[in-house]
């Protein structure tokens, strides 16, 4: 099993539309999860961090985390072409060992 | 100023050669990073230093090397290359307690290594 597994996609939704991506992990004892964004031939970039079970929104952005199912998701509303790029999944899970997933292949279609 | 640089950002060699990748970041981060993305955008971590001391190994040949000479600077240095080495090589930083206080990993531009 994948320590941090994710769809990887590509994931199409209209312009206007709300994305979601889901996360799951296999360590328990994971305490830090994170949103990274990377278009195309760049480097990943923070979009949303997130320590403790809920919702956390951010503008456009919202991430949810669930400790108990092992379950970390990203929603995007009103997703636009500028956000088609893939989006990384981390976790920490040990001594600043950071584990990526492989990431899923947002399309949004104007 | 670019926070984390690595040069150079394109590298074309032969297998068996050896090269070097070189990091510097300027935003005084006590923890740096080598990460590895293969062509599945499969994101890696190979080695971490804390201010220059080597704090995570992952499983990876010893033909890698890393090379710390100071909290700013984290090279790596490849040996007798091989096409599965072919990769984007990601240098990053992050301060110490990264994790706690809410700050982020900064990842520089990548380094698209091809062994041809």
């Amino acid at each position: 099993q994948k320590e941090v597994e994710q769809n990887s996609g590509p994931l199409s939704v209209p312009e206007g539309a709300i994305a979601s991506l889901n996360c799951t992990y296999s360590d328990r004892g994971s305490q830090s999860f994170f949103w990274y964004r990377q278009y195309s031939g760049k480097s990943p970039e923070l979009i949303m961090s997130i320590y403790s079970n809920g919702d956390k929104e951010d503008g456009r952005f919202t991430a949810q985390l669930n400790k108990a199912s092992q379950y970390v998701s990203l929603l995007i509303r009103d997703s636009q072409p500028s956000d088609s790029a893939t989006y990384l999944c981390a976790v920490i899970a040990g001594y600043q060992k950071v584990t990526f997933g492989t990431g899923t292949k947002l399309q949004v279609i104007p | 100023d670019t926070a984390v640089s690595q040069t150079p950002k394109y590298l074309v060699t032969q297998m068996g050669n050896d090269k070097s990748i070189k990091c510097e970041q300027n935003l005084g981060h006590d923890t740096m990073y080598w990460y590895k993305q293969d062509s599945k955008k499969f994101l890696k971590i190979m080695f971490s230093y804390n201010n220059k001391e080597l704090i995570i190994n992952e499983t990876v040949p010893n033909r890698f090397s890393p090379k710390s000479p100071d909290k700013a600077h984290l090279n790596l240095h490849i040996n007798s290359l091989e096409l599965g080495d072919s990769a984007v090589y990601f240098c990053a930083s992050s301060p110490f307690s990264w994790t706690v206080s809410g700050n982020t990993i900064y990842f520089g531009e990548g380094s698209w290594l091809t062994v041809v």
